[in-house]
């Protein structure tokens, strides 16, 4: 398994103001996931890496961005929040070796933008 | 069309019985994994089993199995034993290789509601 952590936890926010949720892991897991998930839907890919320096966008649109400077560190980032951001965001990641097809998730953040 | 189908938007067990939730899945790929997690009201997606393409055997992991069809396309998870604690959505997901390409990623269904009943 994975130890993926993810911050904060709940962020609450207003219209407008730029936030970052933190996503990391310490096993040195090349490739990372983020995932958009309205309650009670299903999950959509919304940005992957596969290493550092590489990212690339997933199947659903997002305005978010993020980063790969460093391997254990996969940050979220939103210029400027807006209601229909609001949603829980899923981090995740692949082990190395045995069960490297599965992947393991953080506890996620759930975003709220008044 | 979709990649993955949950067809039972909520399911109703009984504490102790044994419960199936099903999963569909449509690929040309040859080598692809299915998978199998489980979200509580807290939010965090739970991997539950695995099962790949070339497995001979069904996957078992204690009280979880997956009833995996290949020719129906299909990858039923079996929970035995149901738990009051087992009450949570259920999502089925695949990764294909995706025409051919490397490919990692994940395409889960809906899910499925389970609630336990004391």
């Amino acid at each position: 398994e994975a130890d993926i952590y993810q911050t904060p936890r709940y962020l609450v926010i207003g219209t407008g103001k730029k936030i970052t949720l933190e996503c990391s892991q310490t096993m040195g897991h090349d490739k990372m996931y983020w995932y958009q998930q309205d309650p009670g839907m299903e999950l959509h890919l919304i940005h992957y890496s596969y290493g550092v320096n590489s990212t690339e966008k997933g199947d659903l649109s997002s305005e978010s961005t993020v980063s790969r400077i460093r391997t254990e560190h996969f940050p979220l980032t939103l210029e400027s929040a807006r209601p229909s951001h609001t949603s829980q965001y899923l981090c995740a990641s692949n082990p190395r070796g045995a069960g490297a097809d599965t992947q393991y998730f953080g506890p996620g953040t759930r975003l709220t933008v008044l | 069309a979709q990649k993955i189908t949950q067809t039972q938007p909520g399911m109703f067990v009984q504490e102790k019985e044994a419960v199936t939730l099903d999963c569909t899945y449509d690929t040309s790929d040859p080598s692809y994994g299915l998978f199998w997690y489980k979200q509580p009201s807290s939010g965090e997606m739970i991997f539950l089993i695995y099962q790949g393409s070339y497995d001979q055997q069904n996957a078992t992991e204690g009280r979880y199995s997956l009833n995996f069809q290949k020719a129906r396309k299909s990858a039923n998870l079996v929970i035995s034993a149901s738990q009051l604690g087992d009450s949570a959505m259920y999502f089925c997901a695949m990764r294909d290789s995706n025409s051919g390409g490397s490919n990692y990623k994940l395409t889960f269904g809906k899910g499925t509601l389970l609630t336990v009943n004391p």
